[in-house]
């Protein structure tokens, strides 16, 4: 079991480029989340998904777009980087399991925007 | 405020205890959860209590739960310095949509 992982580790954008963040669980999780971590805010929830082809706006979702075609995965896209987008991003996934809510985490993608 | 808040940085020696401390403004969750970041990686939840519980114990960690002040804290006893993480609480603020809450993480330093 590789849990849940995220590509890439690190990139570096110019402001207006776009790309997209790739994160991917083989745990059959129904639950995705993204979020991003800065510097004394802890986590903020950017988007996050229920269920295949399903997606919901979170704390913070301007600027995102996300997509979730498969189960076990769920994409991240900035379509025009800006500098404020500089941050830590994790994924994260969890089951369905009543009110329990455990979340298992990627390593996170280290972006900044120039 | 915030609706989850911890202090930012604690630092401790190496074998004392350590108590990091959250308050949140409202819950309805029905589980209350630390999360543990090491350098360079993913949260990895430690330790929850469910929340009709006062206290919860598990090897060298407690958890302790008012729920009348709303504060959550958790007690690493004899703290090493393999400890020395960035530490989460997180709840749910709305059932809705499932999503946990983060407090901003509270550094634990541990000096040898």
């Amino acid at each position: 079991n590789a849990g849940v992982t995220q590509t890439p580790k690190f990139r570096v954008l110019k402001t207006g480029q776009s790309m997209t963040l790739l994160c991917a669980q083989d745990m059959n999780h129904e639950y995705m989340y993204w979020y991003r971590q800065d510097p004394g805010m802890g986590l903020r929830l950017i988007h996050y998904s229920v269920g295949e082809g399903t997606t919901a706006k979170g704390e913070v979702p301007d600027g995102y777009n996300v997509s979730r075609l498969k189960k076990q995965n769920f994409l991240l896209g900035l379509e025009s980087a800006a500098p404020s987008q500089t941050s830590v991003y994790f994924c994260a996934s969890s089951y369905s399991d009543g009110n329990y809510n455990e979340q298992f985490f990627g390593p996170g993608t280290r972006l900044t925007v120039l | 405020g915030e609706d989850v808040e911890q202090s930012l940085f604690l630092s401790v020696r190496e074998g004392d205890s350590s108590v990091i401390n959250c308050t949140y403004t409202d819950s309805s969750s029905t589980y209350l959860y630390w999360y543990k970041q090491e350098p360079g990686a993913g949260l990895q939840l430690l330790t929850y209590i469910f929340s009709n519980m006062d206290m919860k114990q598990d090897q060298r960690l407690t958890v302790l739960l008012n729920k009348k002040d709303k504060h959550l804290s958790l007690r690493i006893a004899d703290t090493q310095t393999g400890d020395s993480a960035i530490y989460f609480c997180a709840v749910t603020l709305d059932t809705g949509r499932r999503a946990l809450t983060f407090g901003s993480g509270t550094r634990l330093q541990v000096q040898p």
